[in-house]
């Protein structure tokens, strides 16, 4: 039990456009959900905290309007890469965290976002 | 603030050889304490973990044990295989309602055959 899925696994867009990543919880609710960046070689940069039914919380530096967070259910996040640009070219990562459950975090496998 | 330091990598180990990747964290309160490993190109998951002092957490012949006199979580094993070799990421949980994760810089293993 516990998968976290992400899709799409991969995607190239081009510069000015938006892309929407999604996480689902596939069999456990998830009152929390986290998403991360990472870059080549580094570690994870947690963007932002996602709690269901509310707004997000972003972690300082982190443009919210540039990096919009919908947590609509218990099994669904989802971040929109708004006039993305080649900066943004990332691998992003999303987890979330068991309702009721230990502070443990169930990890996506990731979304590899080209910007051209 | 809380935050952990992993040992810097690559380690480059011998197939069969003893492995040690270094983990110390500063907190405030008791946090719960993770290791998560990377494969290339995939998203993390949970390798061990333990939530109190002098807790062991094991998996895969992976070890680590809760140190609060020394802070310290340092990932052992004792025999290591190619498919192993990974990025190791040691990781504190705050001990908040939100349990954000706070993650080591992450130590890359490469194991030779």
């Amino acid at each position: 039990g516990a998968v976290v899925s992400q899709h799409p696994s991969w995607v190239i867009c081009k510069s000015g456009t938006s892309v929407k990543i999604e996480c689902r919880s596939l069999d456990f609710q998830a009152t929390t959900m986290f998403w991360y960046r990472q870059f080549p070689k580094q570690s994870l940069m947690l963007m932002a905290t996602s709690n269901e039914g509310s707004k997000a919380t972003y972690e300082q530096g982190v443009e919210k309007d540039k990096f919009l967070i919908n947590h609509a259910s218990l099994t669904l996040s989802t971040l929109t890469v708004t006039s993305a640009h080649p900066e943004d070219s990332s691998f992003y990562i999303c987890s979330a965290r068991r309702q009721g459950g230990s502070y443990e975090q169930y990890f996506g496998p990731g979304t590899r976002l080209t910007v051209t | 603030g809380n935050s952990v330091t992993q040992m810097e990598g690559p380690v480059t180990l011998s197939e069969e050889a003893f492995l040690t990747i270094n983990c110390t964290y500063t907190a405030t309160g008791y946090p719960s304490l993770f290791w998560y490993v990377q494969y290339p190109g995939e998203g993390l998951q949970l390798l061990l973990k333990a939530t109190k002092a002098d807790d062991k957490g094991s998996n895969k012949g992976f070890e680590a044990t809760y140190r609060k006199e020394t802070t310290s979580f340092h990932l052992e094993k004792g025999s290591v295989q190619v498919s192993d070799s990974a990025v190791y990421f040691c990781a504190l949980a705050e001990p908040s309602n939100t349990g954000k994760l706070i993650f080591g810089q992450g130590t890359t293993l490469q194991v030779k055959p």
